[in-house]
């Protein structure tokens, strides 16, 4: 079953750090961009970061630059979000997502999400 | 940045009726658009892609067109499963903005 899972969400406290995991099964990643979105509790979708396919580059919105990092592992078919500094606002779920095969940057795939919370 | 504007920012309809929600660009772009329906307590589900083209498996009354700064989903005779809220996409060059989603329900 081709499906995507993140952890390591949970609650923690402003100024700390935190790190999501989403893990691949059913498909390689290896040629696959990846991202991060979140969505607050009853607010609209907000994308995070992408990665490329071989980890060469990365993308973030402005309010997570130089706080967040993303990195992939592809031989274990992994992807991680490394958050540091955390602010109330970065309050959301956090979806771990699939770039489509044949359209770079288009998501088709996402995980069920973790929740984080800053408080 | 291409900031994207939905309207309206919540509808409701009768089944059967066709619904039409808009996408505004800040700027003109090409058809790097996509729409999406995401329902409560599930994640988001692609429905179009480069502004019209239905993705696989996606029900034949959803549409999309435009160009431009301007694009549109259309719902052709509205279903009770429609309930959800749909955003808009912009997709380029590793990038992605969001329009700010339009919920929709059933009259």
């Amino acid at each position: 079953q081709v499906q995507l899972v993140e952890s390591g969400g949970g609650v923690v406290q402003p100024g700390k750090s935190l790190r999501l995991s989403c893990a691949a099964s059913g498909f390689s990643i290896e040629t696959y961009g990846l991202h991060w979105v979140r969505q607050a509790p009853g607010k609209g979708l907000e994308w995070v970061t992408r990665i490329t396919y071989d980890g060469k580059m990365r993308k973030y919105v402005d309010s997570v630059k130089g706080r967040f990092t993303v990195s992939r592992d592809n031989a274990r078919n992994m992807m991680s979000l490394q958050m540091d500094n955390l602010r109330p606002e970065d309050t959301a779920l956090y979806y771990c997502a699939r770039d489509s095969f044949m359209v770079e940057t288009l998501i088709d795939l996402w995980g069920q999400g973790a929740l984080v919370i800053v408080s | 940045d291409i900031q994207m504007t939905q309207s309206p920012s919540s509808l409701s309809a009768s089944i059967g009726d066709k619904v039409t929600i808009t996408c505004r660009a800040s700027q003109a772009m090409d058809d790097s658009l996509a729409w999406y329906q995401q329902k409560p307590g599930q994640p988001p589900k692609l429905l179009i892609f480069r502004a019209s083209t239905l993705q696989s498996g996606v029900p034949s009354r959803f549409g999309g067109r435009g160009s431009g700064t301007e694009f549109t989903l259309i719902i052709n005779s509205l279903q009770a499963e429609d309930v959800g809220t749909y955003y808009c996409q912009r997709y380029k060059s590793g990038l992605i903005t969001f329009g700010q989603g339009t919920r929709l329900e059933i009259k």
